[in-house]
């Protein structure tokens, strides 16, 4: 079945980076889109930005152009995010998702996602 | 970019009632417009896309409805399983895939 495992929770003091996989399995890596969403505790759902996993490219909300890299490794069909200088605001659950493109285009299946905490 | 509002923010509900949840977009989204369920401690799940079509796997009691900038989830007769929190998403700006900010569900 299709699934999207990521690694486990960091974490990390303010200014430094932190980097989240999410292995693909279940389906053909390269011929889906990637997807990074995060949620921040008590919150909405915020999306930072997509990987075509075939030729690597990417594209990122404006919110995070600068500090967030998303980069794809496709001989272990994994995907990573990985995000700089990172502040206490950035406390969130990070979730990967696939996009599917049929008549629209929605988010099937998400990672299990994973916790990410800024503190000194 | 395209904003997303949804309304009631929270809701209180009992076994059985009928919920409605609207969703809007700032701008036309034609039917681009996909509900998604959370639990606490999960990760959403896709409930509906295209505004009306039932993911497989999801219980009929959920519906959508709606086009252009205004949008509905129904759900017929609320069941335990379903508190949680919905999101609309739209899908129209790729690759901006813009939420909703959410409406909880929970137990009168």
């Amino acid at each position: 079945q299709v699934q999207l495992v990521q690694s486990g929770a960091e974490v990390k003091k303010p200014g430094a980076s932190v980097k989240v996989s999410c292995k693909a399995s279940g389906y053909t890596f390269t011929s889906y889109y990637m997807h990074w969403v995060r949620q921040a505790p008590g919150q909405g759902l915020e999306w930072m930005g997509i990987i075509n996993p075939s030729g690597g490219s990417t594209s990122y909300a404006q919110k995070f152009q600068g500090r967030v890299t998303m980069t794809r490794d496709t001989s272990t069909s994994t995907v990573y995010m990985e995000l700089s200088s990172l502040r206490s605001e950035d406390t969130a659950v990070y979730y990967c998702a696939r996009e599917v493109f049929g008549v629209v285009h929605w988010f099937d299946p998400w990672g299990q996602g994973t916790l990410v905490t800024v503190s000194s | 970019d395209i904003q997303m509002t949804q309304s009631p923010s929270s809701l209180s509900a009992s076994v059985g009632d009928r919920v409605t949840i609207t969703c809007r977009a700032s701008q036309s989204i034609s039917s681009y417009l996909n509900w998604y369920q959370q639990k606490p401690g999960k990760a959403p799940k896709l409930l509906i896309y295209a505004a009306s079509s039932l993911q497989s796997g999801v219980p009929s009691r959920f519906s959508g409805s709606g086009s252009g900038t205004d949008f509905t989830l129904t759900i017929s007769s609320l069941q335990p399983e379903d508190f949680a929190t919905y999101y609309c998403q739209q899908s129209y700006s790729t690759p901006i895939f813009t939420f909703g900010p959410g409406t909880k569900v929970d137990i009168k």
